[in-house]
């Protein structure tokens, strides 16, 4: 059974510009999380999705914005890039919003 | 300005020691801990869970211990081996729904061979 997959894996983006990153769940899975992880701040929380409607949100500017597909795939999108959102953003899916999380390997944003 | 890296702990431990890894949290009403091994490159990856209604819970050479007095747990890696390095987190649920967890500053774990 194929993991969660991330793409793009890494990406140089400058500022001011915008990027957008998909995550493809585990098949079956429909909640998708997504975290940042910072050597600063450590891994965040973003958002959770299940079937389409965002559950929870985290402390995050309005620039992250995220959505979820029929399918359950999920992007995440950055606005108006600045060089803090430099980091390793993560995308977790489960079963149910009570089930296990099962991690990607991330995409890398750099941000120039 | 430049933002200041975290400084993670480190263990340094050669193969074959037991490891102890700890972890202090700071709500009391906390149900539900998790473990995460994180390797260089990759996102983090389960290990075990235990719920406040336990003080204990083993798994593959792995044991977390829960101590709800004084609010800490610890993961115990048995026969520590090279493949063990890694970066260990705990975390718990922000609320009801355990996809949205609070993660710990974490561990880095080095095996010596």
């Amino acid at each position: 059974k194929a993991g969660v997959t991330q793409t793009p894996r890494y990406l140089i983006k400058t500022r001011g510009q915008q990027v957008t990153l998909s995550c493809s769940p585990i098949s079956g899975h429909r909640s998708v999380s997504w975290y940042q992880q910072t050597p600063g701040q450590g891994l965040q929380f973003l958002f959770e999705y299940f079937s389409e409607t965002q559950r929870n949100k985290g402390n995050f500017p309005g620039r992250f914005s995220g959505r979820q597909f029929s399918n359950s795939r999920s992007e995440m999108n950055v606005s108006t890039l600045e060089l803090g959102d430099s980091a390793l953003y993560l995308c977790a899916s489960s079963f149910s919003v009570a089930g296990e999380l099962f991690f990607g390997e991330g995409s890398r944003l750099t941000v120039l | 300005g430049e933002s200041v890296g975290l400084h993670l702990p480190t263990l340094s431990v050669q193969e074959g020691d037991n490891s102890i890894i700890n972890c202090a949290y700071s709500n009391s009403a906390s149900d539900y801990f998790i473990w995460y091994k994180q390797e260089s490159g990759k996102g983090p990856q389960f290990i075990i869970d235990i719920r406040s209604n336990m003080d204990k819970r083993q798994g593959q050479r792995v044991t977390v211990l829960l101590n709800k007095t004084v609010k800490h747990l610890s993961l115990q890696i048995a026969a520590t081996q090279p493949g063990d390095s890694a970066v260990y987190f705990c975390a718990e649920p922000v609320n009801s729904g355990y996809s949205t967890l609070t993660f710990g500053k974490g561990t880095m774990l080095l095996v010596s061979p």
